[in-house]
């Protein structure tokens, strides 16, 4: 059974730094991972795909890597906003379209 | 696009009596996703359509839950008797594909159920 782990689970930074959120995942045979953002009382948000051949996706501040054989993921944010705090998910797809979630990591961006 | 509809967006109720919950996914998706989240349990998927058929319900957690998928732009998943341990938020997403490749999933708001 996939089991997806996040660390850390909550995480408090000061406005213009560069974070790593981890992702850490114990099957190997996955499809794809992706980047969700979840803001308080909302749906999540896709961030980043990265298929299962690629090594890294990135969209404006964001870098996500994958290293497929050792089972992890990196999420970077970049110069980091009060506006990217939320709750940020990580999430593998093994068997169809079957998506396994970490708990996730709350990320506060103090100005 | 309007993006994934859910309705209600919040529902209460008590204990035994039945709940339906809505979803109408993005136009031309053809993948649907039922997934309840709690703070114990985090994200979990419930069932999954593809083409309207049932593909995974490995996730409903017993028989008071039943999905169904009468078309493809409308789904419903009902809870009957509702019992108060099925409080959660409940997301309903869709996707285009179904098989390998970059199916995205973009999720609704969410309903937020409290069975009292």
């Amino acid at each position: 059974k996939q089991e997806v782990t996040q660390i850390p689970a909550a995480l408090s930074v000061p406005e213009g730094e560069n974070l790593v959120l981890n992702c850490s995942f114990t099957d190997s045979a996955i499809y794809n991972l992706q980047w969700f953002r979840q803001d308080p009382g909302k749906g999540l948000t896709s961030l980043l795909l990265i298929q299962s051949s690629q090594r890294e996706q990135t969209s404006g501040r964001l870098n996500a890597s994958l290293d497929k054989s050792s089972g992890r993921s990196t999420l970077y944010i970049a110069a980091s906003q009060p506006g990217d705090s939320a709750t940020y998910l990580c999430a593998v797809r093994t068997s169809g379209s079957r998506l396994t979630f970490g708990e996730g990591t709350q990320l506060t961006v103090n100005p | 696009d309007a993006g994934v509809i859910q309705s209600p967006r919040h529902e209460v109720t008590e204990m035994g009596q039945e709940v339906t919950l809505r979803c109408k996914p993005i136009s031309g998706h053809n993948s649907l996703f039922w997934y309840r989240q709690t703070m114990m349990r985090g994200l979990e998927l419930l069932i999954y359509f593809n083409n309207n058929v049932p593909i995974d319900d490995s996730g409903m957690p017993e028989d008071r839950f039943s999905a169904k998928m009468p078309n493809a732009s409308f789904s419903t998943l009902k809870i009957q008797p509702s019992e108060p341990r099925d409080s959660a938020v409940y997301f309903c997403a869709s996707s285009f594909g179904g098989g390998r490749g970059t199916d995205t999933q973009y999720f609704g708001p969410g309903t937020r159920l409290t069975v009292l």
